[in-house]
């Protein structure tokens, strides 16, 4: 059973560039989350795909996309970078309502905005 | 509005010295609170989930119990290799709130 997969595992870009995330969930699950954790911060919640569909978003601004991809992997896209963008991505699978609903997380992608 | 926090921020314990690590929540709709373990540079690795009010779970040192209002980590004779940040989480709906975590230091 592989585990939850991000990339690039770090990378540093400049105000106002785009950036794209990656991750792969874990086998089995068809629920991908992804999570600001500022440091010192705990994670705050972005937005859920569920069936390709956004199931939920945090308080993000439209700047913040995302897409989910048949096989159940994930984007997450950032658009106009600003300094405080500067942060751990997480991304988190688990399966949909009625299971028993705890996140497995990967090992993040660090993000600098210089 | 929807709120977790987590109490202390820091803690430093001798290798054996118990103590327990909380986490408080309000939150309308309650569907699990959860903990999890974080290693610094890493993602949060899942350990408890509890649902109703009374409910306990075990894992080695580890004991998580949870009230109306509350929910605890109990540490039971920790070891270094316990030393993280011990991170709770609610969750509503398709959401999940995080506490800042307490970060726990084992000093052998």
């Amino acid at each position: 059973e592989t585990g939850v997969t991000q990339s690039p595992t770090h990378l540093i870009k400049t105000r106002g560039q785009q950036v794209t995330l990656r991750c792969s969930s874990q086998s089995g699950h068809n629920t991908v989350s992804w999570y600001q954790q500022a440091l010192g911060q705990g994670p705050q919640f972005i937005f859920q795909y569920y069936r390709e569909e956004e199931n939920g978003r945090g308080n993000f601004p439209p700047r913040f996309s995302g897409l989910q991809f048949p096989n159940y992997s994930s984007e997450l896209n950032v658009n106009a970078l600003e300094l405080d963008d500067s942060a751990l991505y997480l991304c988190a699978s688990s399966f949909p309502v009625g299971g028993t609903g705890e996140l497995f997380f990967g090992e993040g992608s660090r993000l600098t905005v210089l | 509005e929807d709120q977790v926090t987590q109490s202390p921020e820091a803690l430093r314990l001798q290798e054996g010295e118990s103590s327990s690590l909380n986490c408080s929540y309000t939150v309308s709709g309650l569907r699990g609170l959860f903990w999890y373990r974080q290693d610094p540079g890493k993602g949060p690795e899942f350990l408890f989930t509890l649902y109703s009010a009374g409910e306990e779970k075990e894992k080695e040192r580890l004991k998580a119990t949870l009230t109306k209002k509350e929910s605890f980590l109990h540490i039971t004779a920790p070891k270094p290799e316990d030393s993280a940040t011990y991170l709770c989480a609610v969750r509503t709906g398709n959401q999940f709130y995080f506490g800042t975590g307490t970060s726990l230091t084992v000093i052998p």
